[in-house]
């Protein structure tokens, strides 16, 4: 049963481009969550998703940052006309729908702005 | 402080010592987890301890709760090299659906071989 995979793990852009993050979640979970971790601190919650649905998008910026995760294909985090205040790593979780709702974590994609 | 915030910052000990991190947070949780997380990579889920327990095992892992105290603490038994990583607590305070964890900045763990 492989893990929640994300990719690219590394992604490098320019100021003003846009970045793509995808994430597919564990098989038989159908809850997704992304997370930003800036370099020395912990994980700070950005949207939480359900198929076809945003559940959750307290955490997210209000501008150029958007979040998808569509009936068929993996969860996508966008980043539109990127700065370097969003180089981070970013963390993509999921869940199940029932229980304690653990979530796992994939292993990143690590965002760096030139 | 914020919630979830783990104590010491820093912590280094032998090999076979044991290791004991605390996190304390502020609003009522339905559950408090605790993840590792290796240099550079991902975290990965250690133990989930919900709102109405106290104490929970798994291997070397031993974590307690005080709702009292809004507290919680992670005891690794006999360290190994392999346990040096950063560690976070994190709370699902979440109502309803909606279940976003809130992470500290983390323990940063160093096992002396």
């Amino acid at each position: 049963n492989a893990g929640v995979m994300q990719n690219p793990r590394h992604l490098v852009r320019r100021r003003g481009q846009e970045a793509r993050l995808r994430c597919s979640p564990m098989k038989g979970h159908s809850h997704v969550y992304w997370y930003r971790q800036l370099p020395e601190e912990g994980l700070k919650f950005m949207v939480y998703l359900q198929k076809e649905n945003i559940i959750d998008e307290s955490g997210m910026p209000k501008e150029r940052f958007s979040a998808e995760f569509p009936k068929e294909g993996p969860s996508i985090l966008r980043i539109q006309q990127v700065v370097r205040g969003d180089s981070a790593a970013y963390f993509c979780a999921s869940s199940q729908n029932k229980g304690d709702y653990e979530q796992y974590f994939g292993p990143g994609t690590r965002l760096t702005v030139t | 402080s914020q919630q979830g915030e783990e104590d010491p910052q820093a912590l280094s000990i032998q090999e076979g010592e044991n290791a004991t991190m605390n996190c304390s947070y502020k609003t009522s949780i339905n559950n408090l987890q605790w993840y590792r997380q290796n240099s550079g990579r991902g975290l990965v889920h250690l133990i989930l301890i919900r709102s109405n327990e106290r104490e929970k095992h798994s291997g070397r892992l031993r974590v307690t709760l005080d709702t009292s105290k809004k507290s919680s603490s992670l005891l690794i038994t006999a360290s190994r090299a392999a346990d040096t990583a950063s560690y976070f607590c994190a709370t699902d305070r979440s109502p309803g659906s909606a279940r976003q964890l809130t992470f500290g900045s983390g323990t940063q763990l160093t096992v002396l071989p």
